[in-house]
């Protein structure tokens, strides 16, 4: 079945630095690539949908300048977290569909800790 | 305004008997669902998912039943073995569109 991998997995940073966060698909193209941000007992959060070759679409209330999104390829995508917090510790998960928009499949995810 | 809702946060099961997961959403323009199963430390994987148009789906011991008129969908894990014990996430879509996730049960099935 189709591959989704993050890299890194788990990722431990100072407050203030950036971190950049890769989403690839291993045996399809991904025409679309969605970024999840998932809170303790919430469910994941929809951050951005990015489309390959152009801007992405962040959700409301989604910095844009704090979490950058770039899908240069059809399959890769990253997200980089710039000036990293505290409160921005957290499990970021990317998903990646298809050009026929099937289901989505996702990454393993990717935990950041900032101290 | 959560369009995806999982009312149960936990559930638990006895080994062999089956598991009902619930989901309902307020988007009658949903269509398509799909059920994700996700283990500590690792992104969701996808599990079974159901059409707008159908109101039963089976793929060996899981089986997803949507009824439209009552915006709810169910999975059903018979039987229930231990390594089904993770958090089940209901998501639903409407097209293309992005996802749209409930916000998770935790199912724990004991010997």
């Amino acid at each position: 079945g189709a591959v989704v991998s993050q890299h890194p997995s788990r990722v431990i940073c100072k407050s203030g630095t950036s971190v950049k966060i890769e989403c690839r698909s291993l045996d399809f193209q991904a025409t679309t690539m969605f970024w999840y941000r998932q809170f303790p007992k919430q469910s994941l959060m929809l951050m951005a949908t990015s489309n390959e070759g152009s801007k992405a679409t962040y959700e409301q209330g989604v910095e844009k300048d704090k979490f950058l999104i770039n899908h240069a390829s059809l399959t890769l995508s990253t997200l980089t977290v710039t000036s990293a917090h505290p409160e921005d510790s957290s499990f970021y998960i990317c998903s990646a569909s298809g050009p026929v928009g099937e289901t989505q499949y996702f990454g393993p995810g990717t935990r950041l800790l900032v101290l | 305004d959560q369009q995806v809702k999982q009312n149960s946060p936990s559930l638990s099961v006895q080994e062999g008997r089956i598991s009902i997961l619930n989901c309902d959403y307020t988007n009658s323009m949903f269509d398509y669902f799909l059920w994700y199963k996700k283990y500590p430390a690792e992104g969701p994987t996808f599990l079974i998912s159901i059409s707008s148009i159908k109101d039963k789906n089976e793929d060996g011991r899981f089986t997803v039943f949507l009824n439209k008129s009552a915006k709810h969908l169910s999975l059903h894990i018979v039987p229930s073995q231990p390594g089904d014990s993770a958090v089940y996430f209901c998501a639903a879509s409407e097209g293309t569109d992005k996802l749209i996730f409930g916000t998770g049960t935790r199912l724990q099935v004991f010997p």
